[in-house]
């Protein structure tokens, strides 16, 4: 089974606002990680967070880590066109992928 | 600096044949891991190797072998193709450490098995 799920599983936002991605996992984890993946092309790694952090930026992303609700979000300000992906998060060294959530900007 | 290599890019098989699909990276990486995509769907681990000479199962490995060569390369062989393997696979490699944030994935191979 899939360590980790994202929620929602469908986002479309106007170009411009917030966009907030939802993970929450099973098991204990050292670390997790948010990948992004435009259609019909590979992963890209956006930010990985460790288990004894609990906030992490990156340009516009910011990351939060809820160890003790065993979930994680990915915020993406001030949304483009071009961050219209999907996104999915994956936990520890095994890398175990949710479903991912699938981001629409609207222009 | 390549990264992560993966051949074929795409490939086409009855089912029954066999096929090895190949991957190479040239960061020093001890870790390297195979998964599979199908569509709309995210990925599973298929099997993993954290070390030269170590190989583990990972969510979806029946119908699957590896082979880890070397540092470099880790292969992911399919003695017996199912139309159910049709998928995207993708190779992936990294380096735990407390300085690490980044893994690094190839550009996937498409396969179909009709």
């Amino acid at each position: 089974s899939q360590q980790g799920e994202e929620d929602p599983q469908a986002l479309s936002i106007q170009e411009g606002e917030n966009a907030t991605m939802n993970c929450s996992y099973k098991t204990s984890i050292n670390n997790l990680q948010w990948y992004r993946q435009n259609s019909g092309r590979g992963l890209v790694h956006l930010i990985l967070i460790r288990s004894n952090e609990r906030e992490k930026h990156s340009g516009r992303l910011r990351v939060t880590l809820d160890t003790s609700k065993k979930s994680s979000s990915l915020l993406i300000t001030a949304s483009r066109a071009a961050d219209t992906a999907s996104y999915f998060c994956a936990s520890d060294e095994k890398l175990t992928f949710g479903t991912g959530t699938r981001l629409t900007i609207i222009p | 600096n390549a990264g992560v290599t993966q051949t074929p890019k795409f490939q086409v098989l009855k089912t029954g044949q066999s096929m090895t699909l190949q991957c190479a990276q040239d960061m020093n990486h001890n870790s390297m891991y195979w998964y599979r995509q199908d569509p709309g769907m995210g990925l599973r681990l298929i099997y993993y190797s954290a070390s030269e000479g170590t190989t583990d199962k990972g969510e979806v490995p029946n119908g699957y072998n590896v082979s880890r060569l070397n540092k470099r390369e880790f292969s992911l062989r399919l003695e017996s193709a199912a139309p159910s393997q049709t998928s995207v696979y993708f190779c992936a490699s990294c380096d735990w450490g407390p300085n690490t944030d980044t893994q690094y994935f190839g550009p996937g191979t498409r396969l179909t098995v009709l």
